[in-house]
């Protein structure tokens, strides 16, 4: 089954805009990653957040981990049209075992 | 370059006919792991593999089998493929100091069984 869930399912904002994708998971998690995937291609690891963390920044990305909520966002700021792309949240059980789940993703659309 | 590379990249075949896709990884990881992805769902994990040797289930295992002979190669097997595995794939890797490290993905096979 499914442990993350991004929402929301679709996005569409102008370029310059921000963007807040959200991810909720159930289990306790050791970390938390997003990733990006261009239509149709092999995911891109954008940036990974540890259970003890709560923001963390790259470049124009912003990811927030809230663990009592059991939830993550991910900012994208001043969006642009390459932004375009599906987004996905990724966590491993805090259980020592190695399985990963992505969520369903979020599919960002920036207009030019 | 380090890369993932999966082959072959499109397959159209019939119920039935075994195959095998290949996936290949030139950074000496340690964990290995097929997905698959359909519309609506996300990637969902098939297998994964710790180690040469090791291998173990992931969320949907069914009628797909693995294995890990080398440290640099993991096939996925369909022995008697079906038409809901029609599914893109992809095989990813990465390190292994404690779990989900970030994972470098390959550029995914697009399988239709009819």
């Amino acid at each position: 089954s499914q442990q993350g869930e991004e929402d929301p399912q679709a996005l569409s904002i102008q370029e310059g805009e921000n963007a807040t994708m959200n991810c909720s998971y159930k289990t306790s998690i050791n970390n938390l990653q997003w990733y990006r995937q261009n239509s149709g291609r092999g995911l891109v690891h954008l940036i990974l957040i540890r259970s003890n963390e709560r923001e963390k920044h790259s470049g124009r990305l912003r990811v927030t981990l809230d663990t009592s909520k059991k939830s993550s966002s991910l900012l994208i700021t001043a969006s642009r049209a390459a932004d375009t792309a599906s987004y996905f949240c990724a966590t491993a059980a805090n259980t020592g075992g190695f399985k990963t789940i992505f969520g369903a993703g979020t599919r960002l659309f920036v207009k030019a | 370059e380090a890369q993932v590379t999966q082959n072959p990249r499109y397959l159209i075949t019939v119920t039935g006919k075994k195959l095998t896709v290949t996936c290949s990884q030139n950074m000496n990881h340690e964990y290995m792991s097929w997905y698959r992805q359909d519309p609506g769902l996300g990637l969902r994990q098939i297998y994964y593999s710790m180690n040469v040797e090791v291998t173990d289930k992931g969320d949907v295992p069914e009628g797909y089998k693995v294995s890990r002979k080398e440290k640099r190669n993991f096939p996925l097997i369909l022995e008697s493929p079906s038409p809901n595995q029609t599914s893109l794939y992809f095989c990813a890797s990465s390190i292994i100091q404690g779990s989900n490290q970030p994972q470098h993905f390959g550029d995914g096979t697009r399988l239709s069984i009819l």
